[in-house]
């Protein structure tokens, strides 16, 4: 069964820097596309970043291209993002999820919260 | 670069059917397959459709989807209404490197 399991969220300032990790198991993690996507309070679900099996490729959403990383250790079975430059805009609950384009079928973990307020 | 469209809230009585628009802005809808999400408060997002129509294992036969060229959009329908299935529901495909997701619809079963 797959699972995937966030952690490392919590209360920064702004400007600030957190990294968040994500545990999976119930698949061979290196052979699948990889994803973080955000939900700020009171709205909808927001794709942030992507990531290949073998980290060949990474893609970002626009809001966070150049303050956001994404990256995965493959032997660990673990998916990270840090997030550098933090503002309130991301503010948000950060989910983990595997899905890709050849294998859209996704599944996710139960977020890890991020709050930027100082 | 396009968006998906969806009503912000649909409500039904338990035991009717629901169908949920995501209306794609430009390109066509058969371009790049349809995802549907079911997202209750406080849990994990669990998918209900992929590639369009397909249903994961586990997922019952009361949820369908499909998609239609001449409106360009997809449809999430389920029927006979539970309660159990009132929840956010989300839409998403895929943009060139990037993944788009609907403005999300509310279900109220009520």
């Amino acid at each position: 069964e797959v699972e995937v399991v966030e952690s490392g969220g919590g209360l920064v300032k702004p400007g600030g820097s957190l990294r968040l990790s994500c545990a999976a198991a119930g698949f061979t993690f290196s052979d699948y596309y990889m994803n973080w996507v955000r939900q700020p309070p009171g709205e909808g679900l927001q794709w942030v970043a992507s990531i290949s099996g073998r980290s060949d490729y990474r893609y970002y959403a626009d809001s966070v291209r150049g303050r956001f990383t994404i990256s995965r250790d493959n032997d660990r079975n673990s998916l990270y993002l840090l997030m550098n430059s933090l503002r309130a805009e991301d503010t948000a609950v950060y989910y983990c999820a595997k899905f890709g384009y050849l294998e859209p079928l996704g599944y996710w973990g139960q977020g890890t919260p991020v709050t930027v307020s100082s | 670069n396009f968006m998906l469209t969806q009503p912000h809230s649909v409500s039904q009585s338990p035991g009717k059917t629901i169908t949920i628009s995501c209306t794609r802005s430009s390109g066509s809808i058969a371009s790049d397959y349809v995802q549907w999400y079911q997202h209750r408060p406080g849990a994990a997002p669990t998918t209900v459709i992929y590639e369009d129509k397909e249903r994961p294992s586990g997922v019952p036969d009361r949820f369908s989807g499909s998609i239609d060229t001449s409106s360009n959009s997809a449809s999430l329908t389920i029927s006979g209404l539970r309660t159990e299935d009132e929840a956010d529901y989300y839409c998403q495909s895929y943009d060139a490197s990037k993944w788009v997701f609907g403005g999300g619809t509310k279900l109220t079963v009520l």
